[in-house]
């Protein structure tokens, strides 16, 4: 069974500071990764999806990358900003169950100015 | 962009009641799905959909039904609500699985 971690639960930096965001997943057969942000009381936004086949994917001053056979993705946030605070979600799609994403617990950012 | 509609934000209702959520989303996508998230218990898959009329139990089916009529229409059911379903519901739609998957804003459902 696909379990998916992210560490630390929360974190809080200065503006401007470059972060790095933890994911770690048991089953490394998996279709593909993505990261969402969820604001308080709000739905989740998709950030970024990495399939399997991929290192990398950027948007923006956001860097999310894949190692696959280690069960890691990293979140990587150039530049914060008080507008990046917000809890950050992983979930990957497992080749074994494909139709279901499995979620991290999150973390949440706070970024001051 | 992909739009993923709920039809309420807030909603209380009395257990014992039938309570229906509804989900629209207006990209064509083939799949649909239903979750709920709880503090420290995160996001749970309640049901899925991967076509019109078709539906599969997600990991907490019980309690709830779901249906799909048409393919941008994805509906949540409490068929009598209890106050253990008082939660946050995420419905969310996705084209295929090598796509991502859009989520709507969410609807806050209190059974008292």
């Amino acid at each position: 069974k696909q379990e998916v971690t992210q560490i630390p639960a929360a974190l809080s930096v200065p503006e401007g500071e470059n972060l790095v965001l933890n994911c770690s997943f048991t089953d490394s057969a998996i279709y593909n990764l993505q990261w969402f942000r969820q604001d308080p009381g709000k739905g989740l936004t998709s950030l970024l999806l990495i399939q399997s086949s991929q290192r990398e994917q950027t948007s923006g001053r956001l860097n999310a990358s894949l190692d696959k056979s280690s069960g890691r993705s990293t979140l990587y946030i150039a530049a914060s900003q008080p507008g990046d605070s917000a809890t950050y979600l992983c979930a990957v799609r497992s080749v074994l169950s494909f139709q279901k994403l499995v979620f991290g617990t999150g973390t949440r950012l706070l970024v001051s100015p | 962009d992909v739009k993923v509609t709920q039809s309420s934000r807030y909603l209380v209702k009395r257990t014992g009641e039938k309570v229906f959520l509804e989900c629209v989303q207006d990209m064509d996508h083939e799949n649909m799905f239903w979750y709920r998230q709880d503090p420290g218990l995160g996001l749970r898959l309640i049901y899925f959909s991967y076509d019109v009329k078709m539906k599969e139990k997600g990991d907490i089916p019980e309690g709830y039904s779901v249906s799909r009529e048409k393919k941008e229409r994805f509906s949540l059911i409490l068929e009598s609500a209890s106050t253990n379903q008082t939660s946050m519901y995420l419905c969310a739609s996705m084209r295929q699985i090598n796509q991502p998957q859009h989520f709507g804003d969410g609807t806050r459902l209190s059974i008292l």
